[in-house]
């Protein structure tokens, strides 16, 4: 099944750039998702990636997915302290089900 | 605005009782599932369910169970519970494979210890 990897914690200073890398094993995964959750919270969706994209921008969050290294990142620019929060990638096989394969997740600390 | 209804946002049980977890989506979906998330090991599927009345394992079956009698609720049921199972469990649901972006929408989580 599919494998999900990511970095497990990053520090940054506010005002900097945050990019939260993953790697994925299967190929066929069809859509692929980044998000996010704060303390005490369920999981959000920041946004998402289908597989036929290089790249996805919306307001601050850029995605770029490189299909032949399976690999999967979130740029956040101009990082805030609010944007402190565990940052999930995760994979949607092409299987029958709406299953996905979530990573252990990015903890991103945005020091003032 | 969409919605994950967990019923208890924090939950604290005695070993060997039996535990509910409730879960009620409001936006007809077909598809519900149960998390649990543990520090260092992400989220791991439980069960899910595509239907009413109809239920898969995921990865982490072993001492849960789940009941999906209507579309818009699916419960967690831990039969006897035991310390290792103190969890954040999360419920979430979808529409069906082929349609939309497939993603899943989450319920605030439920917080359980066992002791």
């Amino acid at each position: 099944g599919e494998d999900v990897e990511q970095s497990l914690f990053l520090s940054v200073r506010e005002g900097d750039s945050s990019v939260i890398n993953c790697t994925y094993t299967d190929s066929s995964s069809t859509y692929l998702y980044w998000y996010k959750q704060e303390p005490g919270a369920g999981l959000q969706l920041l946004t998402y990636i289908f597989s036929n994209m290089d790249m996805k921008q919306d307001q601050r969050l850029t995605v770029l997915l490189n299909k032949k290294d399976k690999h999967l990142s979130l740029r956040i620019a101009d990082t805030q302290t609010g944007d402190s929060a565990i940052y999930f990638c995760a994979g949607r096989m092409n299987s029958g089900y709406s299953t996905l394969t979530f990573g252990k997740g990015t903890m991103l600390l945005v020091s003032p | 605005d969409v919605k994950v209804t967990q019923s208890s946002r924090y939950l604290v049980k005695r070993t060997g009782e039996k535990v509910f977890l409730e879960c009620v989506q409001d936006m007809d979906h077909e598809n519900m599932f149960w998390y649990r998330q543990d520090p260092g090991l992400g989220l791991r599927l439980i069960y899910f369910s595509y239907d009413v009345k109809m239920k898969e394992k995921g990865d982490i079956p072993e001492g849960y169970s789940v009941s999906r009698e209507k579309k818009e609720r699916f419960s967690l049921i831990l039969e006897s519970a035991s310390t290792n199972q103190t969890s954040m469990y999360l419920c979430a649901s979808s529409t069906p494979a082929g349609s939309g972006t497939g993603e899943l929408f989450f319920g605030e989580g439920s917080r359980l210890t066992v002791l």
